[in-house]
């Protein structure tokens, strides 16, 4: 029954590498976004889709594609992972016009770790 | 660059104690101001918000307030307790549109 899940929860890969994070949500919002949260807690939002289009693309290396087959899934596809690409990456959702009610419902997480 | 500037970085509390976490921002068009609990292995969730023409919310033991004028707003948690022991994101934002976070507050409540 979870609201925003992501997969998979951990993920170890060597530098170079292309993996993918997939996201779905089953509240029916409008909106998904990817945020990355670094070492330090920071969280820095890297894209943003409304209803299938993109409305946010952050200053992030072209490295980072996201695809939204449709409004419930939003996945992170990340081509030659570089060390620094490792972090907590956070899906998210929310609804339009309730976001000061009810806010962002966030993924769990997925930390990937590049090595 | 950050938009929001958040203050301390981390503290620490006893139970029943007060704590407060302090954030400042630039950008005179936010309009919604929110707060996000991070529980560790967890994403954030939605605490307690305020938009800019109200300068205080009480929500249980949690009061945002909020000064227009400084270009601060804060949060209390009163009567402190260990299940609060988590970190603390402030974040802004113009219209409802694209959330920008504080760099987080670690609070330790000791019992």
């Amino acid at each position: 029954d979870t609201a925003v899940s992501q997969t998979p929860k951990y993920l170890v890969t060597q530098m170079g590498n292309d993996k993918s994070i997939k996201c779905e949500q089953n509240l029916g919002h409008d909106t998904m976004y990817w945020y990355k949260q670094d070492s330090k807690k920071f969280l820095k939002i890297m894209f943003s889709y409304n209803n299938k289009e993109l409305i946010i693309n952050e200053t992030v290396p072209n490295r980072f594609s996201p695809k939204s087959p449709d409004k419930a899934h939003l996945n992170l596809h990340i081509n030659s992972l570089e060390l620094g690409d490792s972090a907590v990456y956070f899906c998210a959702s929310s609804q339009d016009g309730l976001l000061p009610r009810y806010g962002y419902t966030f993924g769990s997480g997925t930390r990937l770790t590049v090595v | 660059q950050q938009q929001v500037k958040q203050s301390p970085q981390s503290l620490i509390v006893q139970k029943g104690g007060i704590s407060i976490i302090n954030c400042a921002y630039e950008n005179t068009a936010f309009d919604y101001f929110p707060w996000y609990q991070q529980f560790p292995g967890k994403g954030p969730a939605l605490l307690i918000a305020i938009r800019p023409d109200v300068s205080e919310k009480k929500e249980g033991r949690f009061t945002i307030s909020f000064n227009k004028s400084a270009k601060q707003f804060s949060l209390h948690i009163m009567d402190s307790q260990p299940g609060d022991s988590a970190t603390y994101f402030c974040a802004a934002s113009i219209s409802d549109y694209k959330l920008s976070f504080g760099a987080g507050t670690t609070v330790t409540v000791r019992a």
